[in-house]
């Protein structure tokens, strides 16, 4: 069965830092890749994904990710964090025929002011 | 711009009562999915729904779950007997034909 990790399950920064949360799948076919947000109080948003094509695609809110299929990866990139970008991370992969995502366990960023 | 909507926000029940949690899913799309995510757990999914039929499920979705899109608008999951271990976070989300999917802000079940 195809699983995706989040090796970050916490991680504090402080404003302006940059930030790579990392996103790992296991499954040896063809993936569309997902990076969702979950502010406090708020529901589950996408940021970004990939389908096919160039494997660094960019999102929302400046963020970005980095699809290396040799190292069944998409980790999730901003250059420059800000006090609002506090929230939790999913990655997620649809692979196979079907439709449904499996999800990582989140990783929970807090932006010190 | 448009939302998944659910109601309710909470529900509390009791172990063995039957619970229906609904979901209006975004107009246009063709789609629609039940995750659930425990405490302190990743998110599950539950099931996805197409053409008035169950298109995929998971283990989890066993014969006390099952779902309905009664009229043009709603999209329920029906749990029949609730059991303690069915405390989670119920979301519920649509997509289009491309897999994006957008979330509703979830249900809260509390089984006592």
């Amino acid at each position: 069965a195809q699983s995706v990790s989040q090796h970050n399950h916490h991680v504090i920064l402080s404003e302006a830092a940059s930030l790579e949360l990392g996103c790992n799948y296991s499954y040896g076919g063809t993936v569309n890749l997902f990076w969702y947000v979950q502010y406090p109080g708020q529901h589950l948003q996408l940021l970004l994904k990939y389908f096919s094509g160039d494997p660094l695609v960019k999102g929302i809110k400046g963020f970005e990710a980095e699809f290396i299929k040799s190292k069944f990866s998409f980790n999730l990139r901003k250059p420059s964090v800000q006090w609002s970008d506090t929230a939790e991370y999913f990655c997620a992969v649809n692979a196979g025929a079907g439709n449904m995502l499996t999800f990582g366990g989140g990783t929970r960023l807090m932006v010190k002011p | 711009e448009p939302e998944v909507t659910q109601t309710p926000s909470h529900q509390v029940t009791q172990m063995g009562q039957e619970v229906i949690l609904r979901c209006v899913p975004i107009s246009n799309h063709l789609y629609f999915y039940w995750y659930r995510q425990i405490l302190g757990q990743k998110v599950e999914f539950l099931v996805s729904f197409y053409n008035n039929e169950i298109s995929e499920k998971s283990e989890i979705f066993d014969d006390q779950f099952s779902v309905e899109r009664p009229d043009g608008s709603n999209f329920t999951l029906k749990i029949r007997s609730t059991k303690l271990e069915d405390s989670a976070m119920y979301f519920c989300a649509s997509s289009h034909i491309d897999n994006e999917q957008f979330f509703g802000p979830g249900t809260r079940l509390t089984v006592l």
